[in-house]
């Protein structure tokens, strides 16, 4: 089974550029979510989506950040403009259905440095 | 709200030591708690998982038992191997919902 797909792997931008990451979830996962991770810390959600529809982006700084996810599969994370804190490895993940036991399943990342 | 405190690193170890990750956790209701392992240049791994009080997950040597009188889910292994060195976070969602609150992470360093 292929798992999660995320590209490009690494990105470095200036800051006020603007940059997207690209997600493939393991088919037939409804569940998608993309993660920052500061260097040093653990991963922070930035959005849920089920299918296509956001669960939560409580945390997803609206200013600058955005996420869809077209046709329940795919998913872009676009950052613009760029700051430096922005700096970290986007993490994205899928699973099979929202809820506390299920497994999530991680890509291996994007790793942006604003400059 | 929701925290996840694990002990710092790094945890420098010789092979065959015996490893502990101590992971401690505030929650409200009856939360799922997790270990996920991310080795060098590569995402986050679920390693192992308990969902209620008193489970044991367990998982390529690992183990860690839900401890709700002491709100903790410590990693143990017997005997580590330099191929274990990584970076451990442990993890919690609260029942009903996925989204998972981590740690900050240890990172373990398993010499020959």
């Amino acid at each position: 089974e292929a798992g999660v797909a995320q590209s490009p792997r690494y990105k470095i931008i200036e800051k006020r550029q603007s940059v997207a990451f690209w997600c493939n979830p393991i088919s037939g996962h409804a569940t998608l979510y993309w993660y920052q991770q500061i260097l040093g810390q653990g991963p922070k959600l930035l959005i849920q989506f089920q299918n296509n529809g956001v669960v939560d982006d409580s945390q997803l700084p609206k200013d600058r950040f955005s996420a869809e996810r077209l046709k329940g599969v795919d998913s872009t994370l676009k950052i613009q403009p760029a700051k430096l804190e922005d700096s970290a490895v986007y993490l994205c993940a899928s699973s099979i259905l929202a809820g506390g036991r299920e497994t999530q399943y991680f890509g291996p990342g994007t790793r942006l440095l604003v400059l | 709200g929701n925290s996840v405190t694990q002990m710092e690193g790094p945890v420098t170890l010789s092979e065959e030591a015996f490893l502990t990750i101590n992971c401690t956790y505030t929650a409200t209701g009856y939360p799922s708690l997790f270990w996920y392992v991310q080795y060098p240049g590569e995402g986050l791994q679920l390693l192992l998982k308990a969902t209620k009080a008193d489970d044991k997950g367990s998982n390529k040597g690992f183990e860690a038992t839900y401890r709700k009188e002491t709100t903790s889910f410590h990693l143990e292994k017997g005997s580590v191997q330099v191929s274990d060195s990584a970076v451990y976070f442990c993890a919690l969602t609260n029942s009903g919902y996925s989204t998972l609150t981590f740690g900050k992470g240890t990172m373990l360093l398993v010499s020959p």
